[in-house]
């Protein structure tokens, strides 16, 4: 069971949106930056988002973060088959004292 | 480019001690600006912090995990290590190293999976 809450899953056809949500609480993302990171298959997780909203290097402006309150979002537009794959958000929890992340959400481009 | 590199054994039996390294290129740990960590994901699973280090040898690790992990680290080597003892079936995981600042991972290693079993 992860700190972090992500849908398992979401798709959308190539060319649409789609958003990715992670709900946590007051003493992770509520008290701390959120990062968003994508995992093809059979590879290690890379970062794309840091500090709520800022993107790594080398990745392109399709894909933007957010946060409100205790809830973090990733959206990806102009989806491509290439983003096929899991997507992470991680945060630091001040009550726990460690690193937390979502249990991860699988993205079908249709 | 920094890059990190996980080694060790890929099979552990019950009750043992897995034991893998971290080789960092490109960076230096002793630089005080990072934190170097341990995470690992089981198969189809979440991600889950093990723990981190500090050039100093200052380490932490997860509470639920702490009465068994030791994290060190050799500045001359630019590597640092993961000790987890008396494992079982639930530490089968792959094991990534990645430097951290704060609340971010990056970069990773490539992962390394480790199976216990007898």
């Amino acid at each position: 069971q992860s700190v972090l809450t992500q849908p398992p899953s979401v798709s959308a056809a190539p060319g649409q949106r789609v958003t990715i949500s992670c709900s946590g609480s007051s003493s992770n993302i509520g008290n701390s930056f959120v990062s968003w990171y994508q995992q093809l298959p059979g590879t290690a997780p890379k970062l794309l988002i840091y500090d709520n909203n800022k993107r790594a290097s080398g990745i392109p402006d399709r894909f933007t973060g957010s946060k409100s309150g205790t809830s973090a979002t990733l959206g990806i537009t102009g989806l491509q088959t290439g983003d096929e794959a899991d997507y992470f958000c991680g945060t630091w929890d001040s009550r726990l004292s460690a690193g937390v992340f979502g249990g991860g959400t699988k993205l079908t481009v249709l | 480019q920094v890059q990190l590199q996980e080694s060790g054994p890929g099979l552990v039996k019950p009750s043992q001690t897995l034991s893998l390294t971290c080789t960092v290129s490109g960076d230096s740990i002793s630089s005080g600006l990072y934190y170097w960590a341990w995470i690992r994901q089981h198969p189809a699973k979440g991600l889950e912090w093990i723990g981190h280090i500090y050039y100093s040898g200052g380490a932490y690790s997860n509470p639920s995990l702490k009465s068994r992990v030791t994290i060190s680290i050799d500045t001359s080597k630019n590597q640092f290590s993961l000790k987890l003892n008396s494992v079982t079936a639930a530490d089968t995981a792959v094991y990534y190293c990645a430097r951290r600042d704060y609340a971010i991972f990056d970069p990773w290693g490539q992962g390394t999976l480790v199976t216990v079993s007898s």
